[in-house]
């Protein structure tokens, strides 16, 4: 059966520090990753990956994958406040399941 | 434009009872997801809709139904309510079936008591 395992599952960091959100998958069929940020009520779209080492980037959020080892990371640079939130990752396989892992609860310190 | 929009907010109902919850994709887009998020864990995945027909669907029992309507809104019914169906019911709206950058709603809290 498909998995999708997050690591840390809580993490609490200082303003301005970085942090390395790590998503480890078990897929049959893979079609791609997904990552998500969930602060109140609805996650919000920020990454889709479905290829090997191509980062993508959107202001101080990057995150690559590495179909080889089946893992992902979401890394946040000089993190700020309004980055506290659960960070979801996904993955998707060609029977268009998706599977979600736990969340990573992220805390940022003023 | 509107984005995803889900009915009612919060919830709250009796072991044994039935509920029904309704989504209103973005606009654009043709297909409903539903997903189930317990507190504490990531949302998991009921069922998919797509063409008015049921795509996909997890690891849910029967008492779980959905339905989509020509404006491809979705209605969740659950019967026979449990303690265990109390969570956030999330639904994500996209193009297409292979159009996985989903957009969800705000959700629907539903309580059993």
């Amino acid at each position: 059966e498909d998995k999708v395992v997050q690591s840390p599952l809580s993490l609490v960091v200082h303003e301005g520090d970085t942090v390395t959100l790590n998503c480890s998958y078990e897929v049959t069929n893979f079609r791609s990753l997904l990552w998500y940020k969930q602060e109140k009520k609805a996650p919000t779209f920020l990454f889709m990956l479905t290829s090997s080492g191509i980062e993508k980037k959107s202001g101080r959020l990057s995150s690559i994958l590495d179909k080889k080892e089946l893992f992902s990371i979401l890394n946040i640079t000089a993190t700020q406040t309004g980055d506290s939130a659960v960070y979801l990752c996904a993955e998707t396989n060609r029977d268009d399941k998706i599977i979600f892992g736990k969340g990573t609860r992220l805390h940022i310190l003023p | 434009d509107a984005g995803v929009t889900q009915s009612p907010t919060h919830l709250i109902k009796t072991r044994g009872q039935q509920v029904t919850l309704r989504c209103s994709p973005k606009s654009g887009h043709d297909t409903v997801s539903w997903y189930q998020q317990a507190l504490g864990q990531g949302p998991q995945f009921i069922f998919q809709y797509y063409e008015e027909e049921e795509r996909q669907r997890g690891n849910f029992p029967d008492r779980f139904s959905g339905h989509q309507f020509p404006n491809y809104s979705s209605e969740l019914n659950v019967n026979a309510l449990l303690l265990g169906d109390s969570a956030l019911y999330l639904c994500a709206s996209s193009f297409g079936t292979g159009g996985y950058e989903q957009y969800f709603g705000p959700g629907t809290r539903l309580t059993v008591t």
